[in-house]
């Protein structure tokens, strides 16, 4: 699996767009991109997946460009209850999940 | 309804105890992990399982059992309990044997061992 390297910690204020950015630059070509959101006390949730380019949904937008050796998850508009740890992992599950996290982004956002 | 669940939520028990956890998924999913978070925060796999059959174990020290006794359920039993156990345990679930792998997790079992 390849290894990701992402920010361990930012800050944000409510309102305000944040992009955190993770590094793949081993990925594989059948490696998918997904990101994971931890509440303290929970269990991580999935937020987004793709594979290349854009994708969107109610949550979140993550881009992937060509090289595939990054990618960023954005989230509009944060509120307070955005604090949380950000996941993100690469991976082809084909055979195994053999789930590597790592230490994840701590976001913490102010009022 | 919850898509993973988890008993129990809070395990507080002494050393050289044997204890167990056990977890459930209402998904319909076939593949069915188990993952240790310890106090710096960090996820490790454990075990997983697809269609009741164990496919990935990490190093774990054999006093962790998985048994999978259907596909709804995996359940963990740690024998001879040591301090070191002390972390959230979490169960989650996916479907399918490629691919994406997108995985639901349960609310955890704090474990402590005094």
């Amino acid at each position: 699996l390849a290894k990701t390297t992402q920010p361990i910690s930012m800050d944000s204020y409510e309102g305000q767009e944040v992009n955190i950015t993770c590094s793949h630059n081993n990925i594989a070509t059948n490696d998918y991109i997904t990101w994971y959101q931890q509440f303290p006390s929970q269990g991580p949730r999935f937020i987004i997946q793709g594979y290349k380019t854009k994708v969107t949904n109610e949550v979140a937008s993550l881009f992937i460009p060509a090289d595939r050796k990054s990618s960023t998850l954005s989230l509009p508009r944060v509120s307070l209850s955005d604090t949380a740890v950000y996941y993100c992992l690469v991976g082809d599950w084909t055979g195994g999940f053999k789930t590597i996290f790592g230490a994840g982004t701590r976001l913490f956002v102010k009022a | 309804d919850t898509a993973v669940s988890q008993t129990p939520k809070y395990l507080v028990t002494q050393m050289g105890n044997d204890k167990s956890i056990k977890c459930e998924q209402n998904l319909g999913h076939d593949t069915m992990y188990w993952y240790k978070q310890d106090s710096k925060k960090f996820l490790k796999i454990m075990f997983s399982y697809n269609n009741k059959e164990l496919i990935i174990n990490e190093t774990v020290p054999n006093r962790f059992s998985p048994k999978s006794p259907d596909k709804a359920h995996l359940n963990l039993h740690i024998n001879s309990l040591e301090l070191g156990d002390s972390a959230v345990y979490f169960c989650a679930s996916s479907q399918g044997a490629s691919g994406s792998g997108t995985q639901y997790f349960g609310p955890g079992t704090r474990l402590l061992v005094l």
